[in-house]
């Protein structure tokens, strides 16, 4: 269930903690974003999404932020669990099919 | 819903061999994907179905790739012969209209040696 590269930015946060994970989208006519969770052996499961008309989204312990100007994305999970701990990665969406998937980060749990 | 459905999980196959995979999207669903995850490229578009029509094949690295969908409720990716190169995680996702959020199946890990 690896995302991506040889060199997967990794995240280290001790359990309990806020993690932030960043991600840079390329295309500036993207108007759709989905986070995703890669569980090793498994395939992505869909965390939270937004539009281009919100800046912020909040769901259970998970929120996402969305920069259009800087074309930046990031998800912000409160008090992180050890069940937290895999690959995210950010997919952004033109209005077609094509999602553009993110390099991927990989988030371990400290206990 | 029981979610995106993968078969196999796991293949091991000889060179040469040639490889099925198989997918049940949501129902309900009309865009189904197939993707291809390494760690090299991570996911990489092989291939997009819409209303059981593939709109777009450009992703399938060579004519050794083939899939079909012959209807709203199954799909198949082939890869005949197999070479090792061909190595990887296979997912099949599927999505209400295509530009929404994309659901992926367990994925089926593939294995030519």
């Amino acid at each position: 269930g690896e995302s991506v590269g040889l060199h997967l930015p990794t995240l280290s946060v001790q359990e309990g903690d806020n993690s932030i994970i960043n991600c840079a989208y390329s295309n500036s006519a993207s108007d759709y974003f989905i986070w995703y969770k890669q569980e090793s052996g498994k395939g992505p499961q869909f965390i939270i999404d937004i539009r281009s008309n919100m800046d912020k989204r909040q769901g259970q312990r998970v929120t996402v932020l969305l920069n259009k100007t800087v074309k930046h994305l990031s998800l912000q999970i409160a008090a992180t669990q050890p069940g937290d701990s895999a690959v995210y990665f950010c997919a952004e969406n033109p209005g077609t099919y094509k999602y553009i998937f993110g390099t991927g980060t990989r988030l371990k749990v400290l206990a | 819903d029981a979610g995106v459905i993968q078969s196999p999980r796991h293949e091991v196959t000889e060179m040469g061999q040639e490889v099925t995979l198989r997918c049940k999207p949501i129902s309900g669903h009309n865009s189904l994907f197939w993707y291809r995850q390494t760690m090299m490229r991570g996911l990489e578009l092989l291939i997009y179905f819409n209303n059981n029509v593939p709109i777009d094949d450009s992703g399938m690295p060579e004519d050794r790739f083939s899939a079909k969908m012959p209807n709203a409720s199954f799909s198949t990716l082939k890869i005949q012969p197999s070479e090792p190169r061909d190595s990887a995680v296979y997912f099949c996702a599927s999505s209400l209209t295509g530009a929404d959020e994309a659901f992926f199946g367990q994925g089926t890990r593939l294995t030519v040696v």
